[in-house]
């Protein structure tokens, strides 16, 4: 089944213990994004990649790394997590760009509580 | 900079009436406009696009969304509301600059379609 994976899908963490977010794909996409989803803000997009090896920040960066070391995979890194990253986390992938390539297939979801 | 507004937090709408969720949106260059659905513990799905060509966009579900270049709009419509439709829906943004793949949600509006 096509499908964007997502590990874990709830984590409760404390304050400045480093966390990673997994996020696989399996339908060969180019693309693929990281959001966070708050209350009243809707969804806002942390990094993004076009490619293996390439990776852009999206409108809020701070606080997280990402890396895309092979095509399938694009791990979220809190090196220090704060109770204001508290969110529910969504990876997307997307085959890339174009008329028939520009839909976001998104995962089930990351809910994060740092205490 | 880009930008997304869905002015409603909630739309009520009868089962059977027609629906329209509003979105209204900012950009430098050409828009690519979506919609997406969030259903209750759920993650996005897509359900239309507008990139290029006819105004008027067909998607999943019965639901359809007009580009409307002057008023800067891209209103989501069904003709007959189903009790099935509520949800989240979140209209987004990207703007077709090569090179960048920022996407811009809006802050998403809750529909009730009330039997």
């Amino acid at each position: 089944e096509a499908q964007v994976t997502q590990n874990p899908r709830y984590l409760i963490t404390v304050t400045g213990k480093k966390l990673t977010v997994t996020c696989s794909q399996n339908m060969n996409h180019e693309y693929m994004s990281w959001y966070r989803q708050d209350p009243g803000l809707g969804l806002r997009q942390i990094y993004y990649s076009m490619n293996v090896e390439v990776t852009d920040k999206g409108d809020v960066p701070e606080g997280y790394k990402v890396s895309r070391k092979e095509k399938r995979n694009f791990p979220l890194i809190l090196e220090s997590p704060s109770p204001n990253q508290t969110s529910l986390y969504f990876c997307a992938s997307s085959p890339g760009q174009g008329v028939a390539q520009e839909t976001q297939y998104f995962g089930p979801g990351t809910r994060l509580l740092v205490l | 900079a880009q930008s997304v507004a869905q002015p409603e937090d909630q739309v009520n709408v009868a089962e059977g009436n027609p629906l329209t969720v509003k979105c209204t949106y900012s950009v430098s260059g050409n828009p690519y406009l979506f919609w997406y659905v969030q259903y209750p513990n759920r993650g996005l799905q897509f359900l239309l696009k507008y990139i290029t060509g006819d105004n008027l966009v067909k998607g999943s579900y019965g639901f359809e969304a007009e580009f409307n270049k002057s008023q800067t709009s891209f209103h989501l419509k069904k003709p007959s509301a189903l009790v099935s439709d509520s949800a989240l829906y979140f209209c987004a943004v990207r703007d077709s600059l090569w090179g960048t793949y920022k996407y811009i949600f809006g802050t998403g509006t809750r529909l009730k379609v009330l039997a």
